[in-house]
């Protein structure tokens, strides 16, 4: 089946650094990308539509200019938490859309960031 | 993008057949369901899709009434390693957008 990596699968950082976190499709070329985030004990929340070559789309309530994300080949796309805080500790995941007649959705193996 | 309904727990034994409904009363004509696995801290596996009627896999089956408004997932025989979260998803078939939005899914628990 298609494949998703992401890279760190963990990160620690200081309050006020930036993070970068990857997302590949190992297999497949994916024109569509997509981020999530989970607190412990909920449920995945999207966060913002990738597309290769073109802007993010974000959903409502996610700050932009702090989850900066760039979809630069059809296999890669990366998401930059921007001077991070404490309250940006969760566990990031993407996925990518193999397209199709249905579109199958697979994810990646996820991201855990922690803000210290 | 149609909202899913599912029950917050389920327990089980080993053995067991295990049968999760989903309820999706506004599901669109262009919309597929999904169902995915998810342990701790771990993404979601796809488990299954489908259409209409039943679909089977190795590994599950899913059932869809004609009406489309619910769905089931069923799982044979089930061991402890199946105890994790289970979530139904419905969408955009095609390339569209494949935008899922995720509910609270089902926790189900194993017992030995």
């Amino acid at each position: 089946g298609a494949v998703v990596s992401q890279h760190p699968s963990w990160v620690i950082c200081k309050s006020g650094t930036s993070v970068k976190i990857e997302c590949r499709s190992l297999d497949f070329q994916a024109t569509t990308m997509f981020w999530y985030r989970q607190f412990p004990k909920q449920s995945l929340m999207l966060m913002a539509t990738s597309n290769e070559g073109s802007k993010a789309t974000y959903e409502q309530g996610v700050e932009k200019d702090k989850f900066l994300i760039n979809h630069a080949s059809l296999t890669l796309s990366t998401l930059t938490v921007t001077s991070a805080h404490p309250e940006d500790s969760s566990f990031y995941i993407c996925s990518a859309v193999t397209g199709g007649k249905s579109y199958e959705q697979y994810f990646g193996p996820g991201t855990r960031l922690t803000v210290t | 993008l149609a909202k899913t309904t599912q029950p917050i727990s389920m327990d089980s034994y080993e053995g067991q057949e295990v049968n999760i409904t989903c309820s999706h009363n506004n599901i669109a004509t262009n919309d597929y369901i999904t169902w995915y696995q998810q342990f701790p801290s771990q993404g979601p596996r796809f488990i299954i899709q489908g259409y209409k009627t039943k679909v089977t896999n190795e590994v599950a089956s899913l059932f869809i009434p004609a009406d489309r408004k619910s769905s089931t997932l069923s799982l044979p025989r089930v061991s402890l390693s199946d105890t994790a979260v289970y979530y139904c998803l419905v969408g955009l078939g095609g390339s569209n957008t494949g935008k899922l939005i995720f509910g609270q899914g089902t926790t189900l628990q194993v017992k030995p």
